[in-house]
């Protein structure tokens, strides 16, 4: 069974370009999360999706970030205009429910890097 | 709120050193707790987890007991290996799949 799959892995851009990462969340997983990590700081949650819609996207950290998940499937995660501050790893992570019992599988990340 | 602070790294050691990366919480409510690791270029991978006060939990040689009076959750290992050179992160979730992470901790191990 694939796990989850986030793509790119890495990715280098300029500031005030925009970036779009994928992610690919097991199959039949209906919980999709969204979390990053910048600058070897904290991971922290950006925001919950339930099949194609938002539960929880109190994490989201400004209207530069938007997140889709069309179809209920896979997500994206654009940022327009990236900035410097937006650097770091991004994850996402899926769940087939969303109770407390339920185990969370994780991407490897994309490391996002604005210059 | 809730947060989660752990000992700040790298943490550097020989093989078959022992390890403990120290782990405290601030929560309301009653917090699962977790330790997560990052093995390079890999994802997060649960290591281990307790769900109430006085649990331990266990995995690979790694165990973690779940202290409410000093709201703690240490990462201890008798005997560590190269392999398990990694990034580790402790967490602790209230409800649904909302996890609060730490800074996580490099663990380098030496042969």
């Amino acid at each position: 069974e694939a796990g989850v799959t986030q793509f790119p892995s890495h990715s280098v851009i300029e500031k005030g370009q925009t970036v779009t990462l994928r992610c690919d969340p097991i199959s039949g997983h209906d919980n999709l999360y969204w979390y990053r990590r910048v600058m070897g700081k904290e991971i922290k949650f950006l925001l919950h999706f339930v099949k194609e819609s938002k539960q929880d996207e109190s994490g989201m950290p400004n209207n530069r970030f938007l997140a889709e998940r069309t179809g209920g499937t896979y997500s994206t995660l654009k940022v327009q205009p990236a900035e410097l501050e937006d650097s770091g790893v991004y994850f996402c992570a899926s769940s087939q429910g969303g109770s407390t019992n339920e185990k969370l599988f994780f991407g490897s990340g994309t490391q996002l890097s604005v210059l | 709120g809730n947060s989660v602070t752990q000992m700040e790294g790298p943490v550097t050691l020989s093989e078959e050193a022992f390890l403990t990366i120290n782990c405290t919480y601030t929560a309301t409510g009653y917090p699962s707790l977790f330790w997560y690791v990052q093995y390079p270029g890999e994802g997060l991978q649960l290591l281990l987890k307790a769900t109430k006060a006085d649990d331990k939990g266990s995995n690979k040689g790694f165990e973690a007991t779940y202290r409410k009076e000093t709201t703690s959750f240490h990462l201890e290992k008798g005997s560590v290996q190269v392999s398990d050179s990694a990034v580790y992160f402790c967490a602790l979730r209230v409800y649904g799949n909302k996890l609060v992470f730490g800074a996580g901790t490099i663990l380098r191990v030496k042969s």
